[in-house]
């Protein structure tokens, strides 16, 4: 079975300052990692996904995240957080040969100006 | 290029109606998932298309629930009857598929069903 714990149901940040999103992650062989977020009543949007290769992986808007594989842990991170960054954010994982994603419950991120 | 298309945006309906969601995936991909995501949850994969074959649909429960994709493009889900339990929001993603080598879904704004 995969399976991804986000344990923080809420992450507050000063805006100008990092940002951390945690994500742990269980799955059978090696794991596929996927960042998304979603603003309020809008679709999931794709931020970055790990595959194989460098263990630091950039992506859209500022974001990056480090797979850490002997931690089993894909934590989101941007170095100076927007106001505009406030939203959901979910990781999700699968392993490799299996379609379905398992996505965890999510983290509120709310920047305060 | 256009993203995931879903209609209706929002749907009231009484419990023991019918309801039917509409998806038109992004134009290629072969790939196309139904999720439920309940509040304050992840969303939970419903079923998988690969083209026009159902491949994936041990999560839906199929005493109310059904799903087509005759042509291997959109795609619509029908509950009959609609549950109270099932107010929640609807989410459509189509994706190139794994073995293109291209593995993030793309995801429509949903529906929000609410069921009273």
């Amino acid at each position: 079975a995969q399976s991804v714990a986000q344990p923080e149901d809420q992450v507050n940040v000063a805006e100008g300052n990092p940002l951390t999103v945690k994500c742990t992650y269980s799955v059978s062989g090696n794991p596929y990692l996927f960042w998304y977020v979603q603003y309020p009543n809008r679709g999931l949007q794709f931020l970055l996904k790990y595959i194989t290769g460098d263990n630091l992986v950039k992506g859209s808007y500022g974001f990056e995240a480090e797979f850490n594989k002997s931690q089993t842990s894909f934590h989101l991170k941007k170095p100076s957080a927007l106001v505009s960054d406030s939203a959901l954010y979910f990781c999700a994982v699968r392993s490799y040969g299996n379609n379905r994603l398992a996505f965890g419950k999510g983290n509120q991120v709310v920047v305060i100006p | 290029e256009a993203g995931v298309v879903q209609s209706p945006r929002y749907k009231i309906i009484e419990k023991k109606q019918p309801v039917a969601f509409w998806c038109n995936p992004i134009s290629g991909h072969n790939t196309l998932y139904w999720y439920l995501q309940n509040l304050g949850q992840g969303p939970e994969l419903l079923i998988r298309y690969e083209n026009e074959e159902a491949v994936d649909d041990s999560q839906l429960p199929k005493d109310r629930f059904s799903a087509e994709r005759l042509k291997g493009v959109d795609s619509t889900l029908k509950i009959q009857p609609a549950e109270l339990g099932d107010s929640a929001v609807y989410l459509c993603a189509s994706s190139l598929g794994y073995l293109a080598g291209d593995n993030e879904q793309f995801f429509g704004p949903g529906t929000r069903l609410t069921v009273l």
